[in-house]
């Protein structure tokens, strides 16, 4: 019965390799997003979807490619992986744009690129 | 560039004193201010959200006090319980589909 699921939950990899993240939501939300959160514990959007459609990109770079299939799903790809690649990543979902209920996070995948 | 500025970055308490966690913020457009608390491991879970037009909101122990003038916003936490280290995020909606988080504070209360 979890809301918001995210496969792996650690993912450890070699420099340059390509990685995918799954995502899944079982709350009906229109609305799904990653987030990356540093070393420090600093929080940072990436990407927003609404209704399968990208609507917020961060500046992230271009070796991301996130891809939502359903309103239920949304995956991250990242190829070429970095050392600065390193970090948790975090799927949310919401609904409206998370007024009033905010937005419910996963627990995270751990990505080390070694 | 950072939206929401908070501090401290960590606090130590004694069970039962009072957290106090304090955000300030630029952008007048950000239309609410949830706070979000993180345990080891885990994601970040809503804790207790205002909007701007109330000068505060009480959810059991944990309160947002709100100042639109000083676009300032804080949580405070009474009676702390040691179950209630974790570690706290505010932060503010500029549109639809993002928020800006701060940095973080670590709180750890001592039983």
């Amino acid at each position: 019965d979890t809301a918001v699921s995210q496969t792996p939950k650690y993912l450890v990899t070699q420099m340059g390799n390509d990685k995918s993240i799954k995502c899944e939501q079982n709350l009906g939300h229109d609305t799904m997003y990653w987030y990356k959160q540093d070393s420090k514990k600093f929080l940072k959007i990436m990407f927003s979807y609404n209704n399968k459609e990208l609507i917020i990109n961060e500046t992230v770079p271009n070796r991301f490619s996130p891809k939502s299939p359903d309103k239920a799903h949304l995956n991250l790809h990242i190829n070429s992986l970095e050392l600065g690649d390193s970090a948790v990543y975090f799927c949310a979902s919401s609904q409206d744009g998370g007024l009033p209920y905010g937005y419910t996070f996963g627990s995270g995948t751990r990505l080390t690129v070694v | 560039q950072q939206q929401v500025k908070q501090s401290p970055q960590s606090l130590i308490v004694q069970k039962g004193g009072i957290s106090i966690i304090n955000c300030a913020y630029e952008n007048t457009a950000f239309d609410y201010f949830p706070w979000y608390q993180q345990f080891p491991g885990k994601g970040p879970a809503l804790l207790i959200a205002i909007r701007p037009d109330v000068s505060e909101k009480k959810e059991g122990r944990f309160t947002i006090s709100f100042n639109k003038s000083a676009k300032q916003f804080s949580l405070h936490i009474m009676d702390s319980q040691p179950g209630d280290s974790a570690t706290y995020f505010c932060a503010a909606r500029p549109d639809d589909y993002k928020l800006s988080f701060g940095a973080g504070t670590t709180v750890t209360v001592r039983a």
